[in-house]
């Protein structure tokens, strides 16, 4: 069955401090991991696209990682800040004759002063 | 560069009426496709557009069809509404969807719908 699973279901930290995001697929056959970052009452807004032959990917304080063999990936929060406070949805990519986006439920993030 | 919008912002409908929500996407982007985001189900997809067709498709009912016009702007209409449809209706749009799904989405800001 195809899915992402991702955790904590949410997360509470100060700021300033680093935090970690996890992300479990099993997704196949698999074309690429996303993560995006949604604010309330917002859109998604794309942080980080990864390929399989890919390990890392930065943007600015935010760093994806992927094993493709594990079918893990993780998102590091570095520096922490207030706007940080969000959900972060991770997105594997299933591809055969066309793609098709599988969703994770997210996880919220709060960021206290 | 404009960003992708979406309209109405905010709709209330009752049960069994039909709804009709508008996305424009960025200008030059020609794939539109269209997400329902509900608090127990998470992000779903339900269709993408390009070039006026509808080039995928989710596991929706067919009372949720969409359409793509010559602008790329794209119409997405739910009919016969129930209880179960209230929720936040996406759009995003990327140049062109990508062979391999691999290009950035954009999203809008959605369009919230309850049903009543």
């Amino acid at each position: 069955k195809n899915q992402v699973e991702q955790s904590p279901q949410s997360l509470i930290i100060l700021e300033g401090k680093n935090c970690t995001l996890q992300c479990n697929y099993t997704v196949s056959p698999f074309s690429n991991l996303r993560w995006y970052k949604q604010d309330t009452g917002r859109g998604p807004v794309s942080l980080t696209i990864m390929t399989f032959s890919e390990n890392t990917k930065s943007n600015g304080r935010y760093t994806a990682t992927l094993d493709a063999d594990t079918k893990q990936s993780s998102l590091h929060i570095t520096a922490s800040q207030l706007s940080d406070s969000a959900s972060y949805i991770c997105v594997a990519t299933r591809m055969d004759s066309s793609y098709k986006l599988i969703f994770g439920s997210g996880t919220r993030l709060l960021v206290r002063p | 560069k404009a960003g992708v919008t979406q309209t109405p912002r905010y709709l209330i409908k009752t049960r069994g009426q039909q709804v009709t929500l508008s996305c424009s996407p960025i200008s030059g982007h020609r794939s539109v496709s269209w997400y329902q985001q509900t608090p127990g189900q998470g992000l779903q997809f339900l269709f993408e557009y390009f070039s006026e067709t509808q080039r995928n498709k989710g596991n929706f009912p067919g009372r949720f069809s969409g359409r793509q016009f010559s602008n790329s702007r794209s119409e997405m209409n739910v009919s016969t509404l129930e209880l179960g449809d209230s929720a936040l209706y996406l759009c995003a749009s990327s140049f062109s969807g990508g062979a391999r799904g691999q290009e950035t989405q954009y999203f809008g800001p959605g369009t919230r719908l309850l049903v009543l």
